[in-house]
């Protein structure tokens, strides 16, 4: 069974530019998480979508949005970039089937923003 | 809101001793699940180990165990026989019974020297 792929690998963009990430789940997964890794701020929750819908979400302002579509593929977005978006993206998925679910993750997307 | 603490934030072990991580968190709930994740320099995040608050046995995979004291709220990973594959980053992260969201702690970066 494929693991968790993420699209673009590495980006590059310039401040005030919008940006969409893509992630495929192990298919079969209804749940995508995703996660913002930076040096100063570590791993952070971003928002979870399951069934198409924002279940969870982070501390993150509203430049950050996401949807998921029916096949469970999740998009995020992040319109006015700022510098300190600069970070590797991480998504995960799971079952969702209750009680524990083991969340995969994908290989992450590396953004930078000049 | 959880936090999970890591108060090492570099460690280094000789190939084939013992090393234990440590981890401390803080919630108000009784039952959620601890895990730790190794990223090695690929950047791929990869479930090491889990425990569920609510089994009093520690959790052991090959060569990984916990030490898990849920009134202390310590999480304690030991690595035993250390081979140089196991040198990466280390994070503990806590998910609360109710969601698929991960709370980390901000990381061990461990060296296995040969």
């Amino acid at each position: 069974k494929a693991g968790v792929t993420q699209t673009p690998r590495y980006l590059i963009k310039t401040r005030g530019q919008q940006v969409t990430l893509s992630c495929s789940p192990i298919s079969g997964h209804r749940s995508v998480s995703w996660y913002q890794q930076t040096p100063g701020q570590g791993l952070q929750f971003l928002f979870e979508y399951f069934s198409e819908t924002q279940r969870n979400k982070g501390n993150f302002p509203g430049r950050f949005s996401g949807r998921q579509f029916s096949n469970s593929r999740s998009e995020m977005n992040v319109s006015t970039l700022e510098l300190g978006d600069s970070a590797l993206y991480l998504c995960a998925s799971s079952l969702a089937e209750g009680g524990f679910n083991e969340q995969f993750f994908g290989p992450g997307t590396r953004l930078t923003v000049l | 809101a959880q936090t999970v603490t890591q108060s090492q934030p570099e460690m280094s072990v000789q190939e084939a001793e013992t090393v234990t991580l440590s981890c401390t968190y803080d919630t108000s709930e009784n039952n959620y699940y601890l895990f730790w994740y190794k990223q090695p320099p690929s950047r791929q995040m990869i479930l090491v180990i889990r425990q569920e608050a609510y089994k009093q046995q520690n959790a052991t995979e090959n060569r990984f165990s916990v030490n898990f004291q849920k009134a202390a709220k310590s999480f304690s990973l030991k690595i035993s026989d250390s081979q140089l594959g196991d040198t990466a980053m280390y994070f503990c992260a806590f998910m609360n019974n109710a969601g698929n969201m991960l709370t980390f702690g901000g990381g061990t970066r461990l060296m296995v020297k040969p």
